[in-house]
């Protein structure tokens, strides 16, 4: 079931650069998207989300873009900063089924490099 | 910052054995969730509970799986009869429809099974 993809499994970046982190779907019944941040051994961490009635959603450093035609989200980081070296995961929902079923990506791994 | 809280952080079970993973979701919540990450693989959907019942379960939540809001605070997974392919980090979540199908994680327990 590769309903969510996140082709890239790790991406590198240098301290105050923008990291893109990329997520692609196939369900077009997906209706709300999320990213989180994870560390090791630890839960997901809530970092940001958008409607498919948007294109953007801007918090902060993190902004994610939604083209629902190419049916491909990504978040920017800007600028990226040590801390932020985690894995983050793309997740969707069907926000009709109601029952906040979320499916996640593969997770990409970012390092960011001081 | 209002957080969901798991018990155990790590527990280790010999197979046949059987386990209950406790939860206390964020106060004012109304749906609750299981999830778990085999290590190495995606996070994966378990099942959500809304209004003492389940809504829906992946398939697989089988039989030896079971959820329980034994009161006003708590949510518990339980497996009956561990297996060996049931070790993985278990994440409680929970979410209020309000916020926008927004879904927030614990930090997991980290069940192994020997």
């Amino acid at each position: 079931d590769q309903q969510v993809k996140q082709n890239s499994p790790s991406l590198s970046v240098q301290e105050g650069r923008i990291s893109i982190l990329n997520c692609d779907y196939t369900n077009s019944m997906f209706d709300y998207f999320l990213w989180y941040k994870k560390y090791p051994a630890e839960g997901p961490t809530f970092l940001i989300s958008i409607s498919s009635i948007k294109d953007k959603n801007e918090d902060g450093r993190f902004t994610v873009f939604l083209n629902k035609s190419a049916k491909h989200l990504s978040l920017h980081i800007v600028p990226s900063q040590p801390g932020d070296s985690a894995v983050y995961f793309c997740a969707a929902i069907a926000g009709s089924s109601n029952t906040g079923k979320l499916i996640f990506g593969q997770g990409t791994t970012l390092q960011v490099k001081p | 910052e209002p957080e969901v809280t798991q018990t155990p952080s790590h527990q280790v079970t010999q197979m046949g054995q059987e386990v209950i993973l406790r939860c206390v979701p964020i106060s004012n919540h109304l749906y609750f969730y299981w999830y778990r990450q085999i290590l190495g693989q995606k996070v994966e959907f378990l099942v959500s509970f809304y209004n003492n019942e389940i809504s829906e379960k992946s398939e697989i939540f089988d039989d030896q799986f079971s959820v329980e809001r034994p009161d006003g605070s708590n949510f518990t997974l339980k497996i009956r009869s561990t297996k060996l392919e049931d070790s993985a980090m278990y994440f409680c979540a929970s979410s209020d429809r309000g916020s926008g199908n927004t879904i927030y994680f614990g930090e997991g327990s980290w069940l192994t099974v020997v």
